[in-house]
């Protein structure tokens, strides 16, 4: 079971880019890194998904070293509402438990 | 909106009762799966149905039980209710292709007094 850790927390201003880091040694061939967002009391929403190098959608980018043991959540421009716990997933998105096992998330403050 | 609906939103009931939490997943989507996510606390997976049939199950105790019926809407029945199954229990759904994500529903908020 690839296991991920993530900072507890982090602070941000305003108007600044995010960016938060995910470990995961263990990572394995067919695991993909995928990336998602809790507001208080909403279920979580998916962000973002990658396999290597870099992916880029309309909310943020996922940067994926060609080791994968890591992975960088960017988020451009951080304002108030952007104020969540994120949480990086890896798994085999095929199938399987992995996927489904999320971990204490980073919760993301941002000072105005 | 992420197409998943949960009822009801909210659910107030006292210790020793049983509860029946639905989930209707996005269309088109056979997996369903169910978490629990105690106050401050992370998201602790509970059971994983795909077309009916149970896939993968995480920490759910022996008194909370789902399934899935031929509609796809799913069920999570928690009998013999204690204070600490207070908590928000969210339903996702996914379909089972490679790269493809939960998408969760806003949850249904259980206190148990």
């Amino acid at each position: 079971l690839a296991k991920t850790t993530q900072p507890i927390s982090m602070d941000s201003y305003e108007g600044q880019e995010v960016n938060i880091t995910c470990s995961h040694n263990n990572i394995a061939t067919n695991d993909y890194i995928t990336w998602y967002q809790q507001f208080p009391s909403q279920g979580p929403r998916f962000i973002i998904q990658g396999y290597k190098t870099k992916v880029t959608n309309e909310v943020a980018s996922l940067f994926i070293p060609a080791d994968r043991k890591s992975s960088t959540l960017s988020l451009p421009r951080f304002s108030l509402s952007d104020t969540a716990v994120y949480y990086c997933l890896v798994g085999d998105p095929g199938g399987g438990y992995n996927k489904l096992i999320f971990g204490a998330g980073t919760r993301l403050a941002v000072h105005p | 909106d992420s197409g998943v609906t949960q009822t009801p939103k909210h659910l107030i009931t006292a210790t020793g009762q049983r509860v029946t939490l639905r989930c209707s997943p996005r269309s088109g989507d056979l997996s369903v799966y169910w978490y629990q996510q105690s106050l401050d606390q992370g998201l602790q997976f509970l059971i994983q149905y795909y077309n009916g049939e149970e896939r993968a199950k995480g920490n759910i105790l022996e008194r909370f039980s789902a399934q899935q019926f031929p509609d796809l809407h799913s069920e999570l029945n928690l009998s013999s209710l204690e204070l600490g199954d207070s908590a928000l229990y969210f339903c996702a759904s996914s379909v089972e292709l490679p790269n493809s994500p939960l998408h969760f529903g806003n949850g249904t908020r259980l206190t148990v007094t």
